[in-house]
């Protein structure tokens, strides 16, 4: 199994721009979560998804950001505009049920916003 | 609100020493608890789950014990290898909505 899948791996991009980050779970999980990371905060879980249905987006910071499920193996994370505050690592992770199972991290898109 | 401590936050151990690294959480009403490993600029990688029943639980040389209602797990690393060094999470998950709170995480270095 490849695993959870994130690309791109690495993004720059100016104040302003609209960033799109792109998910893909392992396949058969119908659970996925989008986490940031950052120094000051930790590891914060941004929203959750259960059978591509937003179940808990609590932890969406504002309106500028985002999130996407149209199918069972894809989900976009977007942040529009962006600011230089969004600079963090955005995980996505995924697994079985509902949510309450190993959950698998993919290796993160490390975003800087100049 | 969920909040999560870890201590130490940073350890230093020649290879070969066995070591606990310790969890506390603040609302025992859980489901379960992951302890997460994270390597350098990589994501991270679970290592053990607990179900709240349950009061440990054991891979290789890792033991993770579970006190739910005084809020505290453990990791227990056994025989350290330098190849264990990274910084280990615990997540305990409230159920709701299968939030996962993390801990700011013990950074493990073992040296030879």
């Amino acid at each position: 199994d490849a695993g959870v899948i994130q690309s791109p791996r690495h993004e720059v991009t100016e104040m302003g721009q609209e960033v799109t980050l792109r998910c893909k779970p392992i396949s058969g999980h119908n659970s996925l979560f989008w986490y940031r990371q950052t120094m000051m905060r930790g590891l914060e879980l941004l929203i959750y998804f259960n059978n591509n249905v937003p179940i808990d987006d609590s932890g969406m910071p504002e309106d500028r950001f985002s999130a996407k499920m149209p199918n069972a193996s894809f989900s976009t994370l977007k942040i529009q505009p962006s600011e230089p505050r969004d600079s963090a690592v955005y995980f996505c992770a995924s697994s079985f049920g509902q949510g309450q199972e190993t959950q698998y991290f993919g290796p993160g898109t490390r975003l800087l916003v100049l | 609100k969920q909040e999560v401590t870890q201590i130490p936050a940073a350890l230093s151990v020649p290879e070969g020493e066995n070591l606990v690294l310790n969890c506390s959480f603040t609302d025992s009403a859980i489901y379960n608890l992951q302890w997460f490993r994270q390597d350098p600029g990589k994501g991270l990688t679970s290592l053990l789950l607990i179900q709240s029943s349950q009061r440990e639980q054991t891979s290789g040389r890792l033991n993770a014990s579970l006190d739910k209602s005084s809020g505290r797990s453990t990791l227990y690393i056994a025989a350290s290898q330098p190849g264990d060094s990274a910084t280990y999470l615990c997540a305990p998950d409230t159920g709701t909505a299968s939030k996962l709170t993390f801990g700011t995480g013990t950074r493990l270095q073992v040296t030879l």
